[in-house]
C-alpha cells in the first residue's frame, strides 16, 4: 500500500529556478529517504532524514521533516536539466523491519 | 557506493512462458534482498522480501506461485514470474542495503528489468 502521497505530481521549471517538493505520509515512522530515478532506470538515494531531526542539507538539496504534520519536503535550488527525473520519498516504519514503502512521485522536469 | 546488477534489463516473452530475473549485489554481500515493480509513471510497489537461505516474505495480494523468488547465495536473488501473461508487463527493480552502511537506511538499486509479455 502507499505509504507517501506526494504533490505536485508533475513540475515543469526553468533552470535556475528552485523546485519544492512535498511528501505527506500516514503512519510513525522510522527516517524519510527521498530517491530520484531517471526515466526507465533504477533509483539513485538523495538523502535521508531521521524522525528526530528537523532539517538537512545536502548539496543543492534541501529537506524538512515535520512530524507532527506528517510531511516532508524537498526543495533543490538552483534548478538544472540535469535534475529533470521522478524524485519519490520513501518511509522507514517503526516496526517495519527494513522495509521502504514508496510515495507516488513527483515529475520534475526542468527546461533551458 | 554499493552497486547492484540487475539482469536482463529489458526481456520480451510470449504469453504463457516463464522469465528469470536475476539480481546481484556485486561488492557486499546482502542477506535481504527486496524486490518492487511499477507500472509507468507509478510508484514502487513491494512485491516480496528475498531473505539468504530462507523463503521469501510476499507482500499481501502478491502470488507467491506466480513470482518466485530464489535467494540462493549472499550476492544473488532471482524472480521468476511464471507463465506469464499480458498483464504481468512491467517494470521490475530489486534492491538491497550493504550492511556496511546499515546505518545510513540506504537502499541500492538495481537498473530495473522491464518486462513486456505478448
Amino acid at each position: 500500500s502507499q505509504q507517501g502521497e506526494e504533490d505536485p505530481q508533475a513540475l515543469s521549471i526553468q533552470e535556475g529556478e528552485n523546485a519544492t517538493m512535498n511528501c505527506s505520509y500516514k503512519t510513525s515512522i522510522n527516517n524519510l529517504q527521498w530517491y530520484r530515478q531517471n526515466s526507465g532506470r533504477g533509483l539513485v538515494h538523495l538523502i535521508l532524514i531521521r524522525s528526530n531531526e528537523r532539517e538537512k542539507h545536502s548539496g543543492r538539496l534541501r529537506v524538512t521533516l515535520d512530524t507532527s504534520k506528517k510531511s516532508s519536503s524537498l526543495l533543490i535550488t538552483a534548478s538544472r536539466a540535469a535534475d529533470t527525473a521522478s524524485y519519490f520519498c520513501a518511509t522507514g516504519v517503526t516496526g517495519g523491519g527494513n522495509k521502504l514503502t514508496f510515495g507516488t512521485g513527483t515529475q520534475l522536469k526542468v527546461e533551458l | 557506493g554499493a552497486v547492484v546488477s540487475q539482469h536482463p534489463s529489458w526481456v520480451i516473452c510470449k504469453s504463457g512462458t516463464s522469465v528469470k530475473i536475476e539480481c546481484r549485489s556485486l561488492d557486499f554481500q546482502a542477506t535481504t534482498m527486496f524486490w518492487y515493480r511499477q507500472f509507468p509513471k507509478q510508484s514502487l510497489m513491494l512485491m516480496a522480501t528475498s531473505n539468504e537461505g530462507s523463503k521469501a516474505t510476499y507482500e499481501q495480494g502478491v502470488e507467491k506461485d506466480k513470482f518466485l523468488i530464489n535467494h540462493a547465495s549472499l550476492t544473488l536473488s532471482t524472480l521468476t514470474v511464471t507463465s506469464a501473461h499480458p498483464e504481468d508487463s512491467s517494470f521490475y527493480i530489486c534492491s538491497a542495503r550493504d550492511p556496511r552502511e546499515a546505518y545510513t537506511g540506504e537502499l541500492f538499486f538495481g537498473e530495473g528489468s522491464r518486462l513486456t509479455v505478448l
